[in-house]
């Protein structure tokens, strides 16, 4: 059966950085794309791009270019994201979704269990 | 960039009732790229539906997804106890060759 499984809850101070990552197993990894997406406390859901794992090419989301890098292991199945320059309004929680392609309408049918990032002095 | 607006934000029903909601797009959804998520405090987003109007797997035929272009809706027929939850919608774009999603803010659906 398809399993993400996402590392343990963070504490940062602001301005340093954070990597996240997402063990992917259950089917065939490089054939399909991930998502990542937060959401702060309370809030809705933000997404923040999207990687290749077969060729590793990413999409950001505009708001999230150059200050977030997604990244992927193909000898481990697992999926990383990092988010540097940590700010209080990076406290989120942090998933990981697989996109389901064409076929599934672009959607996002399995998804991690969640990893909290805290951002605080 | 497409924006969703999802309305209401608040819908409060009781089980039994029948409950509409809307997602609303700033541009014309490519192909109906929109799906439906539910989400349970504490749990990760489930799918509902994609492509606007098909089930995902698992889904109860209570839940039903329709429209085009840029207005959607998510029909639950006869609400269930464990539908009470917060709904958000989200589309699939393109600009400039790149790929883009969106998230509607959510609609939450409470028990009345």
């Amino acid at each position: 059966q398809v399993q993400l499984v996402q590392s343990g809850p963070e504490v940062q101070r602001p301005g340093a950085s954070v990597t996240v990552s997402c063990k992917a197993s259950g089917y065939n990894f490089p054939g399909y794309f991930m998502h990542w997406v937060r959401q702060a406390p309370g809030q809705g859901l933000e997404w923040m791009g999207i990687i290749d794992p077969s060729f590793g090419s990413v999409t950001y989301a505009p708001k999230f270019q150059g200050r977030v890098t997604m990244t992927r292991d193909t000898s481990t199945n697992t999926l990383y994201v990092e988010v540097s320059s940590l700010r209080s309004d990076d406290t989120a929680v942090y998933y990981c979704a697989r996109d389901t392609g064409i076929g599934g309408g672009n959607s996002a049918d399995y998804w991690g269990q969640g990893t909290l990032v805290s951002v605080s002095s | 960039e497409i924006l969703l607006t999802q309305s209401p934000g608040t819908l409060s029903l009781s089980p039994g009732e029948r409950a509409t909601l809307s997602c609303r797009a700033s541009q014309t959804v490519s192909n109906n790229y929109l799906a439906w998520y539910q989400q349970k405090p504490g749990q990760a987003p489930r799918l509902l539906i994609y492509s606007a109007s098909t089930r995902a797997t698992g889904i109860p035929d209570r839940f039903s997804g329709g429209g085009s272009g840029t207005d959607f809706t998510l029909t639950i027929s006869r609400l269930e106890p464990e539908d009470f939850a917060v709904y958000y919608c989200q589309q699939y774009g393109q600009q400039y060759g790149r790929s883009l999603y969106t998230f509607g803010q959510g609609t939450k659906l409470e028990i009345k």
